[in-house]
């Protein structure tokens, strides 16, 4: 099975900061990767599907890139709402396995 | 917009087996895929199986190959995942998801808890 590695793990940063989170796939998924936010006790939120089509209602600062192996999630200036765990998918085959999850905190 | 309504909360003693349901509400689930996903305290998102409903046609994960079950009843937009066999480790919350674009989750149930305790 393909595996898929998040990092970092834990990201801590500020409210107006630019920060990136990285997923990295064992082998090629094209294009096809997700990326999830998780606040605590809730199920998780689409961000970015196709590893850069913004999903629907999700605001601009979040944005997606990549493909092949490498894929980004970029948010461009946090907000205090987007302090939570996100998570990468891979959807081209079975299994759709998930990343381990980065935790962004407030610093 | 249609939403997901899930079952509720399980105590389930090891061994046994469990039903959780997903039921979509406001719709159906036309030709949109049905994933399972589970969350055990304090871990990540594991991707459990999925299940196309217009061709009845499941796919599961290896590490829950021959101990779940997905199902779809259309007639009542109604999916259910089974899983048998359970152990501790299985104590963990489990979602439904809609597999849309990409077969990205853009829809997904409240959740169901699921507690194996003896």
């Amino acid at each position: 099975d393909i595996q898929m590695t998040q990092s970092p793990s834990s990201l801590s940063a500020s409210v107006g900061d630019r920060v990136t989170i990285t997923c990295r796939a064992s082998q090629s998924i094209s294009s096809f990767l997700n990326w999830y936010q998780q606040k605590l006790g809730k199920a998780p939120n689409l961000l970015i599907y196709a590893a850069s089509s913004l999903q629907s209602g999700v605001p601009p600062r979040f944005s997606g890139n990549g493909s092949g192996t490498d894929f980004t999630l970029t948010i461009s200036s946090l907000q205090p709402e987007d302090f939570a765990t996100y998570y990468c998918q891979k959807s081209n085959s079975i299994p759709h396995t998930f990343g381990q999850g980065t935790n962004l905190e407030i610093k | 917009q249609v939403q997901l309504v899930q079952s509720g909360a399980e105590v389930k003693k090891p061994g046994s087996s469990v039903k959780v349901s997903c039921k979509a509400s406001g719709g159906t689930f036309g030709s949109y895929g049905i994933s399972w996903v589970r969350q055990a305290p304090g871990q990540g998102l594991e991707w459990m199986g999925e299940i196309i409903p217009i061709f009845g046609t499941a796919n599961y994960a290896q590490n829950f190959q021959g101990r779940v079950t997905i199902t779809t009843d259309e007639s009542t937009s109604t999916s259910y995942m089974e899983l048998s066999s359970l152990r501790s480790e299985d104590t963990a919350v489990y979602y439904c998801a809609r597999q849309e674009v990409a077969d990205a989750l853009d829809i997904w149930g409240q959740g169901t808890m699921v507690t194996v305790s003896s």
